[in-house]
């Protein structure tokens, strides 16, 4: 079973900041954060990962509490591509059992 | 680089017969995964494999399910027989090692059962 809890759906005005939260309250110390995103008809995306640092990237940025109990995707400057099924997902570092396991994600809807 | 290549795309059979897809991963990607996506869910793992190793089957239903990669590059699924429950995309992914920095998925087969 997913790991994390997020909200089933979001809206996001184009060319503002989406912010998509996710609890993970029972991560270990151990335990990465990843987000990855599903456009529809295409395989997941990776996008970003972390442990407790703040992470930025070409793509977003990761924002990890300091009890690393929940996360927040930041997409600086939604654009309409940015539609998608976003997924919040908490990963052992190293072995098979670190294999990414899907929740139901968060289906974010940027509108003009 | 070029992307994990899927095949076909689309495939529609009746149930109780045979389906296979195929998997081309990303050269030099040592792990390669199959996802089942059912309508509305999050992607679930069906088998890992580690070159041609198997390392993670265990949510593979063995009685209808197969999966191999020889030689440690392109692999195969195949369903047989299938069922109605069997309708869903399939995903191949592969990693460099455990893909600690990301998967890469292939846009998928999509299986009508009908």
């Amino acid at each position: 079973d997913a790991k994390t809890t997020q909200p089933t759906s979001m809206d996001c005005a184009e060319g503002r900041a989406a912010n998509l939260p996710c609890n993970h309250s029972t991560i270990s110390g151990n335990e990465y954060v990843y987000w990855y995103r599903q456009i529809h008809s295409q395989g997941p995306q990776y996008i970003i990962h972390g442990l407790k640092n703040n992470e930025t990237n070409e793509m977003a940025s990761l924002i990890i509490t300091e009890d690393r109990k929940s996360s927040t995707l930041i997409l600086p400057h939604a654009t309409l591509r940015d539609t998608a099924v976003y997924y919040c997902i908490v990963r052992v570092w190293g072995g098979s059992q670190g294999n990414l396991i899907f929740g139901k994600g968060t289906k974010l809807s940027v509108k003009p | 680089e070029a992307g994990v290549a899927q095949s076909p795309r689309y495939k529609i059979i009746e149930k109780r017969q045979s389906v296979a897809f195929w998997c081309n991963p990303i050269s030099g990607h040592a792990t390669l995964y199959w996802y089942q996506q059912i309508l509305g869910q999050g992607p679930k793992l069906l088998i890992q494999f580690q070159n041609n190793g198997v390392v993670d089957d265990s949510q593979l239903p063995k009685d209808r399910f197969s999966a191999e990669r020889l030689k440690g590059v392109d692999s195969t699924l195949k369903i047989q027989p299938a069922k109605l429950e069997d309708s869903a995309v399939y995903l191949c992914a592969s990693s460099l090692g455990a893909g600690l920095r990301g998967y890469t998925f292939g846009s998928g087969t999509r299986l009508t059962v009908v």
